[in-house]
């Protein structure tokens, strides 16, 4: 009973080329995230939706678009990849109760994304 | 702004040795929330504990224990008896009600040697 998924694990591809990766979460949260992880292991917010509306839009490169069609999916395209986008990428779900309260964030296992 | 500061970034222990791992904090919010997250070998995130600002009493869960003090800003995990099996990196994080995004410390690679 995986809680966040996210396919693919892995994803090697050419400089240029879209690229999407998608994550599904059963938990019922209402929150879901997109974190990059580099190769130096730092991790960094991209984007959040809540009940998919965009709730955090980080400073990334406009080629990256998440998209939400529903509370439990949360999917990244990339647009003409580049060198630099090769990273892990995370997804994470959490419930925000309210204004005033933060739940934990559960992640996916991960997507390395390795741009040739 | 947010900060989270792990100032070691790696350690290296023998089994059963006791490890401290060090996380200091900076925010303006008055209620906030403080993580720790485990990154094993295999890469996945696995959480551990998550605490409010407003709780300071100490956790113990197993062999690991956090001390979170307000007074210095620091929310420091030990593991007692470490285990091979504890090597990994982990992850301080924390986030407020007004940015519920977490932000991460830079990690600390924990090695335990049999």
């Amino acid at each position: 009973d995986t809680a966040v998924s996210q396919t693919p694990k892995y994803l090697v591809t050419q400089m240029g080329n879209d690229k999407s990766i998608k994550c599904e979460q059963n938990l019922g949260h209402d929150t879901m995230y997109w974190y990059k992880q580099d190769s130096k292991k730092f991790l960094k917010i991209m984007f959040s939706y809540n009940n998919k509306e965009l709730i955090i839009n980080e400073t990334v490169p406009n080629r990256f678009s998440p998209k939400s069609p529903d509370k439990a999916h949360l999917n990244l395209h990339i647009n003409s990849l580049e060198l630099g986008d090769s990273a892990v990428y995370f997804c994470a779900s959490s419930q925000l109760k309210d204004t005033s309260s933060t739940d934990t964030q559960y992640f996916g296992p991960g997507t390395r994304l390795t741009v040739l | 702004a947010q900060k989270v500061t792990q100032a070691q970034t790696e350690i290296s222990v023998v089994e059963k040795e006791d490890v401290t791992l060090d996380c200091v904090y900076e925010t303006r919010d008055t209620t906030y929330y403080l993580f720790w997250y485990k990154q094993p070998p295999s890469g996945e995130l696995v959480f551990l504990i998550r605490r409010n600002s407003f709780d300071e009493q100490n956790e113990i869960s197993g062999r690991y224990s956090w001390n979170f003090q307000k007074s210095t800003s620091s929310f420091n995990f030990t593991i007692t008896a470490s285990q091979v099996v504890d090597s990994a990196v982990y992850f301080c994080a924390l986030s407020g009600t007004g940015r519920r995004a977490l932000t991460f410390g830079s990690g600390t690679r924990l090695q335990v040697q049999p």
